[in-house]
């Protein structure tokens, strides 16, 4: 049972383009939500995270959108770049950072 | 500082041998966990330790042993290998307390069981 439901499985943007994806969770008591980037033989490093007392955040090019009623928070990378492409990992935990629980990732690929 | 540093970085085992994984981390941090990663599923919770002496099991434990006898140390044991048990672990850790304390993960160990 994955309680963290990750969408697309892959996709494919061109340069200068807005990359978006999504997550929805089942369990109303998550209180964390993260976003990790991983590229080619490294491990998952944290990219951005957002609390549900709050419905955006933004650090520089990516940004957190959550949707509490719907139970679902989307990841927005704007101006992708070629360097953007790795895979990303949606996350959620319950009273800290530590036991996350990850979707099942998107791999994502800028094109030139 | 290195950061979390696991070894080795490929392994390849025989059915029923055993192995260890390990991890150590230099940040002082008081949490540490094992997570294995398998195509389309994500990353998945194995143990957990919120400190010297004190482990606990995660989401899919079974066939996996842990111990925690210093801070800087969380060791992964695999007593009898089985092929559902090739993935890639990775090892993270953190600070624990007040504030949010984000997971920092190591490069991974990739596992293969023939």
């Amino acid at each position: 049972q994955q309680q963290v439901k990750q969408s697309p499985q892959s996709l494919i943007v061109q340069k200068g383009g807005i990359s978006i994806i999504n997550c929805a969770y089942e369990n109303t008591a998550f209180d964390y939500f993260p976003w990790y980037q991983q590229f080619p033989g490294k491990g998952p490093a944290l990219l951005i995270a957002i609390r549900p007392d709050v419905s955006e955040k933004k650090e520089g090019r990516f940004t957190i959108s959550f949707n509490k009623s719907a139970k679902q928070f989307s990841l927005h990378i704007m101006d992708s770049q070629p360097g953007d492409s790795a895979t990303y990992f949606c996350a959620a935990s319950i009273g800290g950072a530590q036991k996350l629980v990850f979707g099942q990732g998107t791999r994502l690929t800028i094109n030139p | 500082n290195a950061g979390v540093t696991q070894t080795p970085k490929f392994q390849v085992l025989k059915t029923g041998q055993s192995m260890t994984l390990q991890c150590a981390q230099d940040m002082n941090h008081e949490y540490m966990s094992w997570y294995r990663q398998d195509p389309g599923m994500g990353l998945r919770l194995i143990h957990y330790s919120v400190g010297a002496g004190i482990t606990d099991q995660g989401e899919v434990p079974n066939g996996y042993n842990v111990s925690r006898s210093t801070t800087e140390d969380f060791p992964l044991r695999l007593l009898s290998a089985a092929p559902s048990q090739t993935s890639v672990y990775f090892c993270a850790s953190s600070y624990l307390g007040q504030g949010v304390s984000p997971l920092h993960f190591g490069n991974g160990t990739r596992l293969t069981v023939t």
